[in-house]
């Protein structure tokens, strides 16, 4: 299995720019959600999916926009970028909390952002 | 929301000793504590969790232990080995899917 994959991992952009992240998973997981992790603040939470259809938002949610459009895919979109979006990026996904032995959280890979 | 502060920031320990991580939460309603292990350039990894029913969990050279009177849950990891250095996080949810974060801890195993 896969798990899951983000794309890309790398990506440079200029203020004003706009873009997606991209991410899916192969797990069947009902939950998918978006972090950001910027130094000696470990990771906060932008935006969520409990399921395809439903999203929410997260403790840092300005400047985002997300659908959930299937149950593989949650895409992240950065309206117009700003410097203070630079950051690394993490898309993960779970079962729904209380599925019986089974809460962990999948993380992917990580994209690095920079907005200059 | 949940708060979840993370102690020390940084752990240089030599290889064969032992580390010790600490959390504490303020959601009286959290239930669910894992701990993430990240390495360099990779999302974070989960390497044990406990439950609000359980007052410690063992897997090999890693546990972890939870008071929840006191709102505190730690993670201790026995032998250390150079393989064990990487950024640890401690998180905290109740029945919401929302995981809160803490800062994290760099642990650096001396040889």
């Amino acid at each position: 299995n896969a798990g899951v994959t983000q794309t890309p991992k790398f990506q440079v952009l200029k203020t004003g720019q706009s873009m997606t992240l991209q991410c899916a998973q192969d797990m069947n997981h009902e939950y998918m959600s978006w972090y950001r992790q910027d130094p000696g603040m470990g990771l906060r939470l932008i935006h969520y999916s409990v399921g395809a259809g439903i999203t929410d938002q997260g403790e840092v949610p300005n400047g985002y926009n997300v659908s959930r459009s299937t149950t593989e895919d949650f895409p992240l979109r950065l309206l117009s970028a700003a410097p203070s979006q630079t950051s690394v990026y993490f898309c993960a996904s779970r079962h729904p909390p209380g599925t019986a032995g089974r809460a962990e959280a999948f993380f992917g890979q990580g994209t690095r952002l920079t907005v200059v | 929301g949940e708060n979840v502060e993370q102690h020390p920031s940084t752990l240089s320990v030599q290889e064969g000793d032992s580390a010790v991580i600490k959390c504490t939460y303020s959601d009286s309603a959290s239930n669910y504590f894992p701990w993430y292990k990240q390495e360099l350039g990779k999302g974070p990894q989960l390497i044990i969790d406990i439950r609000s029913n359980v007052g410690e969990k063992k897997d090999q050279r890693i546990a972890v232990t939870l008071n929840k009177t006191a709102k505190h849950f730690s993670l201790h990891i026995t032998e250390t080995q150079p393989e064990d250095s990487a950024v640890y996080f401690c998180a905290a949810s109740g029945d919401d899917y929302k995981l809160s974060f803490g800062a994290g801890t760099t642990v650096t195993v001396r040889a």
